[in-house]
């Protein structure tokens, strides 16, 4: 079955203590990215990945790392969690090609909460 | 940088009454994509307009991608309970970019 799989769904942590959250994909997909959701804000895009091991910054880096060694996993860092990183995330991949963008494909989201 | 703008914030209709939230985008998009979350979902994809003045439609859904390529709209024609959820506009720029607009949440009342 064609899914992206984030992990943990749940988190709760404490300020300070790095974090990884997973995000791995088996759609053969080039593109991959990380959102996160919070109430009024909408969806804003944190990093994202255009093929392996080319990232770029989306609206709201900072306090983030990416990496995407390979092309299936694009795992989200946070080296010092603050409170204000307590939001919903949302990994999503997608084929590039020409005429723009491809359909993005969802995780079920990582719930986080950072004390 | 790309500002993707989109109202209402929410809607509330009863059901049968149609329903349209819009997008605007302070630049010239490549494409815009829309995009429907469940409560308690993720977001799912609906459909992609790449066309200046496309309009596309899913049964009662009628998406429409303006002549300049920096507006779109969603109409849902006599919604049903099913169509619960935040509407999601998403539109495409330069380096790959995707923005997301704020979504419209739409309730739906029996």
């Amino acid at each position: 079955e064609a899914q992206v799989t984030q992990n943990p769904r749940y988190l709760i942590t404490v300020t300070g203590k790095k974090l990884t959250v997973t995000c791995s994909q088996n759609m053969n997909h080039e593109y991959m990215s990380w959102y996160r959701q919070d109430p009024g804000l909408g969806l804003r895009q944190i990093y994202y990945s255009m093929n392996v091991e080319v990232t770029d910054k989306g609206d709201v880096p900072e306090g983030y790392k990416v990496s995407r060694k390979e092309k299936r996993n694009f795992p989200l860092i946070l080296e010092s969690p603050s409170p204000n990183q307590t939001s919903l995330y949302f990994c999503a991949s997608s084929l590039t090609g020409t005429g723009g963008f491809q359909p993005q494909h969802f995780g079920d989201g990582t719930r986080l909460s950072i004390l | 940088g790309q500002q993707v703008m989109q109202i209402p914030q929410y809607q509330h209709v009863q059901e049968g009454e149609d329903f349209t939230t819009y997008c605007n985008s302070s630049t010239t998009l490549s494409n815009i994509q829309w995009y429907k979350q469940r409560p308690g979902g993720h977001p799912v994809f609906l459909i992609q307009l790449v066309k200046s003045g496309e309009v596309k439609k899913q049964k009662r859904l009628t998406f429409q991608f303006g002549e300049a390529k920096k507006n779109s709209s969603l109409h849902i024609t006599a919604t049903q309970t099913t169509d619960v959820g935040t509407y999601f506009c998403a539109g495409g720029g330069s380096n790959y970019k995707l923005t997301f607009g704020k979504g419209t949440l739409l309730t739906v009342n029996p």
